[in-house]
């Protein structure tokens, strides 16, 4: 089976740089994924890694090492509208679905 | 592209009663899925479907829960003598591809009485 661990809660500055990290016990899977969820919204697709190494799409990056099993959502120059909830998230070899983290609480505050 | 679409955003209803949620996956996405999500979770998988197959369906899919994609377009989730825990919001998504992101709606949330 999969479980992904990630902290329940961060806070952060305006302008800072967070890191959320995701541990993960999994038989195998294609790739560690990342999505956004402001309240009542929509999960929204951030970044994947299907390979070891550094993913990088404008502010947002993502990293993943499969020999630590261990992955990480990394956001520069905070934006008040960055808080939200952030999910890690993996798909198994034997399946389609996703399986998802219980979710990291970013607060950005000024 | 005009995203995943689902109906009601909103549903409140008395324990015991059927209730029925469409999604509608964005145009070209052969592949759609349906998840709950309760307060503080992550989503949790429910069902898959590659065009009109339900091809993987969760143990949390209980007798009770029903779904059809009867023409490969829109999807169809049937819950029947609802419980207090079927309390959740239910959300919709589809790919294009077996490792393309997957796209979610903005989901239905369920209130029972």
């Amino acid at each position: 089976g999969q479980s992904l661990e990630q902290p329940s809660e961060v806070t952060a500055v305006e302008g800072a740089i967070v890191q959320i990290n995701c541990t993960y016990q999994t038989s195998g899977f294609y790739g560690l994924s990342w999505y956004q969820q402001h309240d009542g919204g929509a999960p929204t697709f951030l970044s994947y890694n299907a390979l070891d190494g550094l993913e990088e799409t404008g502010r947002f990056s993502s990293f993943l090492s499969r020999s630590d099993s261990y992955g990480y959502l990394l956001l520069q120059e905070l934006q008040m509208k960055d808080s939200a909830s952030y999910f890690c998230a993996v798909r198994p070899n034997a399946g389609n679905m996703l399986t998802f983290g219980g979710g990291t609480r970013l607060m950005v505050k000024p | 592209d005009t995203g995943v679409s689902q109906d009601p955003r909103h549903k409140i209803t008395k324990r015991g009663q059927n209730v029925t949620f469409r999604c509608d996956p964005i145009s070209e996405h052969n592949r759609l899925y349906w998840y709950r999500q309760t307060l503080g979770q992550g989503p949790e998988f429910l069902t898959y479907f590659q065009n009109e197959a339900q091809l993987e369906k969760s143990r949390l899919l209980s007798d009770r829960f029903s779904a059809e994609r009867p023409k490969g377009s829109f999807s169809t989730l049937e819950i029947q003598r609802t419980e207090q825990g079927d309390s959740a919001m239910y959300l919709c998504a589809s790919s294009l591809e077996q490792n393309q992101p997957q796209h979610f709606g903005d989901g239905t949330r369920l209130s029972i009485l």
